[in-house]
């Protein structure tokens, strides 16, 4: 089971904002290692999105943001579009397992 | 642009052994420090295998119990997941991705398309 808590579903009319928490622990995100953001559009690969609690690859519109606070990440999706609706993924590294960890995924819906 | 392209059997009896290979292209093995493989079995979550330094030193996720390997070809730029004694549990889509650095605060891009195994018989 992943260490990387997020919540199963999250959902939106277009033109909203809508916020995905990572709730991790002291020995990941509250142990001061990144957060990193992936987005997974069905029957495709996982695509980053985020870097670094806060970063944007060239390309991953502005729309997109991250930020991190104690043991927690958090992806903000503005202006939802209909091309968001995707699977999104936490990523951090774990200091008890010694092995980068992944969160739980959380499904956004596009109502 | 470096691009990761996996390839290998679609599926392996209970008890085998799982070998995947995944070839880079667009870049050399040796100019990013690590390379990983990442398992999603069907319509569930992501799970970090491993991952392998273009030297031959490699880490493991301890939930695996040791019957992951990976290895590395310099020479054909690609490298390799050995997946022993696998179960139904071990059905997946596979990939393979780049890992960027720094140590420890590392994510991964680009990543393979995948390769779905089934483990059946």
């Amino acid at each position: 089971q992943s260490v990387l808590t997020q919540p199963p579903s999250v959902s939106g009319a277009p033109g909203q904002r809508v916020t995905i928490s990572c709730t991790g622990s002291s020995s990941n995100i509250g142990a001061g290692y990144d957060v990193h953001w992936y987005q997974q559009l069905p029957g495709t690969a996982p695509k980053l999105l985020i870097y670094g609690n806060i970063n944007r690859p060239s390309g991953v519109p502005d729309r997109f943001s991250g930020s991190k606070s104690g043991t927690s990440g958090s992806l903000a999706i503005a202006g939802l579009q209909a091309e968001d609706e995707a699977d999104y993924y936490c990523q951090s590294y774990d200091s008890t397992l010694s092995n980068s960890v992944f969160g739980t995924g959380t499904k956004v819906t596009v109502l | 642009q470096v691009q990761l392209q996996e390839s290998g059997p679609g599926l392996v009896k209970p008890s085998g052994t799982l070998s995947l290979t995944c070839a880079v292209s667009g870049g050399s093995i040796i100019s990013s420090n690590w390379w990983t493989w990442v398992r999603q079995p069907p319509g569930k979550g992501l799970e970090w295998i491993g991952e392998i330094h273009h030297s031959g030193s490699s880490n493991y996720n301890p939930s695996l119990k040791s019957r992951a390997t990976i290895s590395v070809d310099k020479s054909k730029n690609q490298f390799f997941l050995k997946l022993s004694s696998v179960t139904a549990a071990d059905t997946a889509v596979y990939y393979c991705a780049m890992v960027v650095p720094p140590e420890r605060n590392n994510w991964f891009d680009p990543w393979g398309q995948g390769v779905l195994v089934t483990v059946s018989s």
